[in-house]
């Protein structure tokens, strides 16, 4: 079946960095984008960026450009994001989102990952 | 940026009551309006693309209709499990996607 699974938890200091893998599996990688979507505590969901798995190509959020990386490794069918300069507002579970269509990036998530919980604190 | 405002935030009612959930975007984003499901300690869950294609395993009690700017989705008779928050969420102009705040439906 389709599956994401994330890595696990992450504690950071604050200015550090912390880097997420998201493992795909039960579907032809390279043939559908791929989106990271945060929700801080309490809180709602905040959409980060989205990668092509197949050229690599990515766009991110505004609000997060020149802290955030998604790469992936189409040998181990898994999608990185990598989040620098950690502050406490960073502080959220992170997920990956497979976008609904093959092929194109149509901006909605049919299969989620589990989350991974990243805590900022000092 | 395309702002979603969902109402009520909260929505207390009882298993076999009708829910209606509204969103409403601050600018038209057409047809292309998503709905998720989201307990607690799980990811979210599609339930509805496009405004009302429900999608794969989702019951015929949720739907969802609308366009341009005000956008509903209806769970008919509330099961045990509905008891969940839901959020719209737009690909009408992005990036970037954007969600709404979510409305908590709980049990009266």
């Amino acid at each position: 079946q389709v599956q994401l699974v994330q890595s696990g938890a992450e504690v950071k200091k604050p200015g550090a960095s912390v880097k997420i893998s998201c493992k795909a599996s039960g579907y032809m990688f390279t043939s559908y984008y791929m989106h990271w979507v945060r929700q801080a505590p309490g809180q709602g969901l905040e959409w980060m960026g989205i990668i092509n798995p197949s050229g690599g190509s990515t766009t991110y959020a505004q609000k997060l450009q020149g802290r955030v990386t998604m790469t992936r490794d189409t040998a181990t069918s898994t999608v990185y994001m990598e989040l620098s300069s950690l502050r406490s507002e960073d502080t959220a579970v992170y997920y990956c989102a497979r976008d609904l269509v093959a092929g194109t990036p149509s901006g909605a998530f049919d299969v989620w990952g589990q989350g991974t919980m990243v805590t900022v604190s000092s | 940026e395309i702002v979603l405002t969902q109402s009520p935030a909260t929505l207390s009612l009882s298993p076999g009551e009708r829910a209606t959930l509204s969103c409403r975007a601050s600018q038209s984003v057409s047809s292309y309006l998503a709905w998720y499901q989201q307990k607690p300690g799980q990811a979210p869950r599609l339930l509805i693309s496009d405004a009302s294609n429900r999608a794969t395993g989702i019951p015929a009690r949720f739907s969802a209709s609308g366009s341009g700017t005000d956008f509903t989705l209806t769970i008919t008779s509330l099961e045990p499990e509905d008891f969940a928050v839901y959020y719209c969420q737009q690909r009408g102009n992005w990036p970037p996607l954007t969600f709404g705040g979510g409305t908590k439906v709980q049990i009266k």
